[in-house]
């Protein structure tokens, strides 16, 4: 089982573009959950997906979006980039009511 | 806004037991515990989780205070790879779906 994997790595970004970061959940797995997490900091929620639906959504703005595939992999998508978003994006999943599973991480610098 | 609050970090000796102490006051009465760790640079990892009764598993123990306001995890004989931020969450309503991290305690293995 190859767990919650995540892709690419590390991405540098300029400001204004626009970024895809993309999650594959353990398998078995139907839920997918995004977080985003500063230096220094823990992770701050961003929004899950189930049944390809957006079910749940912390405080992020509208530039944070995504998408979750009938496979159960999922998108995370940022546009107009700003130097705030550089951080380590975090994808987990899960299934039903049991503990979520984090991917390793992509790293997200914007210069 | 995170419904824990724990020390900002802890030390402890190696082959010693590792007691993390956290306060979880305005806990509702279905609500689980829930605490994962992160050591540097990686996804955060599930620990343990509880609701009432003390937990143990392969890694950890739970120990949960009868009003439920506070719990300790034990890490029963700490190595120098458990050093790591050690997170304990109260996750929104019954299911581990909206996880709010707090920034953790920093745990520090003492060779």
């Amino acid at each position: 089982d190859a767990g919650v994997t995540q892709s690419p790595t590390h991405l540098i970004k300029t400001r204004g573009q626009q970024v895809t970061l993309r999650c594959s959940p353990k398998s078995g797995h139907d839920t997918v959950s995004w977080y985003q997490q500063a230096l220094g900091q823990g992770p701050q929620f961003i929004f899950q997906y189930y049944e390809e639906e957006e079910r749940q959504r912390g405080n992020f703005p509208d530039r944070f979006s995504g998408h979750q595939f009938p496979n159960y992999s999922s998108e995370l998508n940022v546009n107009a980039l700003l130097l705030g978003d550089s951080a380590l994006y975090l994808c987990a999943s899960s299934l039903g009511d049991g503990e979520q599973f984090f991917g390793p991480g992509t790293r997200l610098t914007v210069l | 806004d995170a419904k824990t609050t724990q020390p900002t970090s802890m030390d402890c000796a190696e082959g010693r037991a590792a007691n993390l102490p956290c306060n979880h006051s305005t806990i509702s009465g279905n609500e689980y515990v829930y605490w994962y760790r992160q050591i540097h640079s990686q996804g955060p990892q599930y620990i343990i989780h509880g609701l009432k009764n003390n937990e143990t598993n392969e890694m950890a123990s739970l120990i949960i205070t009868e009003d439920r306001k506070s719990s300790t995890l034990i890490l029963p004989h700490a190595t120098l790879r458990d050093t790591a931020v050690y997170y304990c969450i109260v996750p929104f309503g019954n299911r581990d779906d909206k996880i709010i991290f707090g920034k953790g305690t920093r745990l520090h293995i003492l060779p």
